[in-house]
């Protein structure tokens, strides 16, 4: 199957550092990559959609400066955290899609974020 | 609004046959996935309906009814790895996943 790849798995940062999340489609292209958050107990959450070559979609109550997120390749999406504080240590994964819209997402590992 | 409902736990045991629940509203249906999350990973894909029916793959079955916008996973024989979250989520008109809350499963020997 497809693989998607997402590191670093852990972070530990102090609050008001940023963290940058990187998440790479290993073997195929991915116009389309998705980054989602999840707390303890909770559903996935979408933040937003990552196109290539153009500024990400943001859900609702997503804000744009802090989370950034760049998709300069077919094959790369970085997520970055900005002024990082304790309410944002959580559970951040990505996704991507094959190329053909309706087909199952590839997730990546997921990155457990800890702002101490 | 767009609503994904499915029981927050349930239990079973070992050996035995659960079937997990799912009903949905959502603008538009383009097919429904499953996925497993075991605590602290990232999901992983067991099934995907867009037709109405049953679909199985090994210990593992998902049903779908468009009609009533209702589907199920349906797990025999259990077993302890069994224990994990299962995910529904509905693919709407913009392709865009729309996820479940999850229910928890815990498998008891």
């Amino acid at each position: 199957g497809a693989v998607v790849s997402q590191h670093p798995s852990r972070v530990i940062c102090k609050s008001g550092t940023s963290v940058k999340i990187e998440c790479r489609s290993l073997d195929f292209q991915a116009t389309t990559m998705f980054w989602y958050r999840q707390f303890p107990k909770q559903s996935l959450m979408l933040m937003a959609t990552s196109n290539e070559g153009s500024k990400a979609t943001y859900e609702q109550g997503v804000e744009k400066d802090k989370f950034l997120i760049n998709h300069a390749s077919l094959t790369l999406s970085t997520l970055t955290v900005t002024s990082a504080h304790p309410e944002d240590s959580s559970f951040y994964i990505c996704s991507a899609n094959r190329e053909g819209m309706n087909t199952e997402a590839f997730f990546g590992q997921g990155t457990r974020l800890t702002v101490v | 609004g767009q609503n994904i409902d499915q029981p927050t736990e349930m239990t079973a045991t070992e050996g035995a046959i659960v079937q997990i629940n799912c009903t949905y509203q959502t603008s538009g249906f383009n097919g429904l996935f499953w996925y497993q999350q075991h605590a602290g990973e990232a999901p992983t894909f067991l099934s995907y309906n867009v037709l109405d029916g049953l679909e199985e793959k090994g210990r593992f079955s998902s049903f779908l009814s468009r009609s009533k916008g209702y589907s199920y996973l349906l797990l025999k024989e259990l077993q302890m790895k069994d224990s994990a979250s299962y995910l529904c989520a509905v693919s709407d008109s913009n392709y865009q996943l729309i996820w479940g809350a999850g229910t928890k499963l815990i498998i008891k020997p």
